[in-house]
């Protein structure tokens, strides 16, 4: 059974359309997480949702809207994309926060590569 | 602010040598540390973690040890496989209920 699973696995689009990528999480964790990967591998928070309720909102440009209509489920709208919006973008949950508020082990979907054009 | 300083790679070694990759986190509060893994194609997969100092993470023949004092939780495997090519991320969770992870360490095993 997939823990966190994501579609589309591939994007390509053209710029200035609008795209969705969905994620579910099948492990009853409370929080989940979308990151963007840039082409140098490095791995950045965007934002962060527990119990459906948003707590971390990096500074992501407003195109960007993540929607969880449940907490199984995060998924992340793209509006009006642009080049610099290519990247892998991977969904995650964790369970709880530990101790002092520190972030539990996180479990990371497969990944979609958007490729803008 | 939180973050966390990993050896810049990529690292290139052959079959059964030794690794060490270096990483080192600011040391506000007393955070989770941890390793991830990071295979061609794939997403990222938890290696090891450690909660609290002087706690030796290991998996898979992979070990890290929370050193408070140097504020380091350095990755070490004493007889690396062609299979252990990946890009390795280190990792600290925080008070502000996120993992801030460094910049990540490509790993190239030669047979």
């Amino acid at each position: 059974d997939t823990a966190v699973s994501q579609t589309p696995k591939y994007l390509v689009t053209q710029m200035g359309n609008d795209k969705s990528i969905k994620c579910e999480q099948n492990l009853g964790h409370d929080t989940m997480y979308w990151y963007k990967q840039d082409s140098k591998k490095f791995l950045k928070i965007m934002f962060s949702y527990n119990n459906k309720e948003l707590i971390i909102n990096e500074t992501v440009p407003n195109r960007f809207s993540p929607k969880s209509p449940d907490k199984a489920h995060l998924n992340l709208h793209i509006n009006s994309l642009e080049l610099g919006d290519s990247a892998v973008y991977f969904c995650a949950s964790s369970q709880e926060w530990l101790a002092g508020g520190s972030t539990d082990t996180q479990y990371f979907g497969p990944g979609t590569r958007l490729t803008v054009l | 602010g939180d973050s966390v300083t990993q050896m810049e790679g990529p690292v290139t070694l052959s079959e059964e040598a030794f690794l060490t990759i270096n990483c080192t986190y600011t040391a506000t509060g007393y955070p989770s540390l941890f390793w991830y893994v990071q295979y061609p194609g794939e997403g990222l997969q938890l290696l090891l973690k450690a909660t609290k100092a002087d706690d030796k993470g290991s998996n898979k023949g992979f070990e890290a040890t929370y050193r408070k004092e140097t504020t380091s939780f350095h990755l070490e495997k004493g007889s690396v496989q062609v299979s252990d090519s990946a890009v390795y991320f280190c990792a600290r969770g925080g008070s502000n209920y996120k993992l801030t992870f460094g910049k990540g360490t490509l790993l190239t095993v030669n047979p």
